[in-house]
């Protein structure tokens, strides 16, 4: 079964510096996401990207934050200057269809420190 | 957008069917009822999803109230690999160009060998 990989799987960064995680979706797949889950809490959305570009954003996703579909297959998501409380699971999603009919497949996440 | 509201945790037994309850009174007509849950270290995972009638897949079934303002989970023989959090979700759906998930608090279940 097609399955949504991450990569790295954890990610060690010092404050201030920039991070990019890495997402790999399903491949037939037009709509992607990010969630992330600070440790202990719920799994918040953090963006969704559809035809290149952003189709809707949190109040998480500020201006450190950036996607990006640089070639068919993968998906990336950047933090320009990581602050402690970045720290958490990062989850990327895809999806076949926009619909409510349609169910987000979802990777198993980059656990991001930073120290 | 329309919530759900869903018990902090459950227990079961090991091979017992489990039935995981979600309330949605404010669904609106065109909200699909999703069932996601976690394992412990590993990213949510689609099990189930419906809009009026009962579904059934190789993971579990889906019982929806006849006004939909309910919904439960059914796992037909719990096995210790289904202890996670379980989350109904509302697939709202925003524009045309994609949707997304807003997860709740979820129901740990627990399984007793």
């Amino acid at each position: 079964e097609p399955e949504v990989t991450q990569t790295p799987s954890h990610q060690v960064t010092q404050m201030g510096q920039e991070v990019i995680l890495r997402c790999v979706p399903i491949s037939n797949h037009l709509y992607f996401y990010w969630y992330r889950q600070i440790l202990g809490q719920k799994v918040e959305f953090l963006v969704s990207f559809y035809n290149n570009e952003i189709s809707e954003k949190s109040e998480i996703f500020d201006d450190q934050f950036s996607v990006e579909r640089p070639d068919g297959s993968n998906f990336t998501l950047k933090i320009r200057s990581t602050k402690l409380e970045d720290s958490a699971m990062y989850f990327c999603a895809s999806s076949g269809r926009p619909t409510g009919n349609s169910p987000l497949h979802f990777g198993n996440g980059t656990r991001l420190t930073v120290t | 957008d329309a919530k759900t509201t869903q018990p902090n945790s459950m227990e079961s037994n090991e091979e017992e069917p489990v039935h995981l309850p979600c309330n949605h009174s404010t669904i609106s007509g065109t909200d699909y009822i999703h069932w996601y849950r976690q394992l412990p270290s590993q990213g949510p995972e689609y099990v189930i999803h419906g809009l009026t009638s009962n579904v059934n897949n190789r993971m579990a079934s889906l019982a929806i109230a006849e006004d939909r303002k309910s919904s439960t989970l059914i796992l037909h023989r719990a096995t210790l690999r289904d202890a996670a959090v379980y989350y109904c979700i509302l697939r709202v759906l925003l524009n045309n160009a994609g949707n997304m998930l807003t997860f709740g608090g979820g129901t740990r279940l627990m399984v007793k060998p």
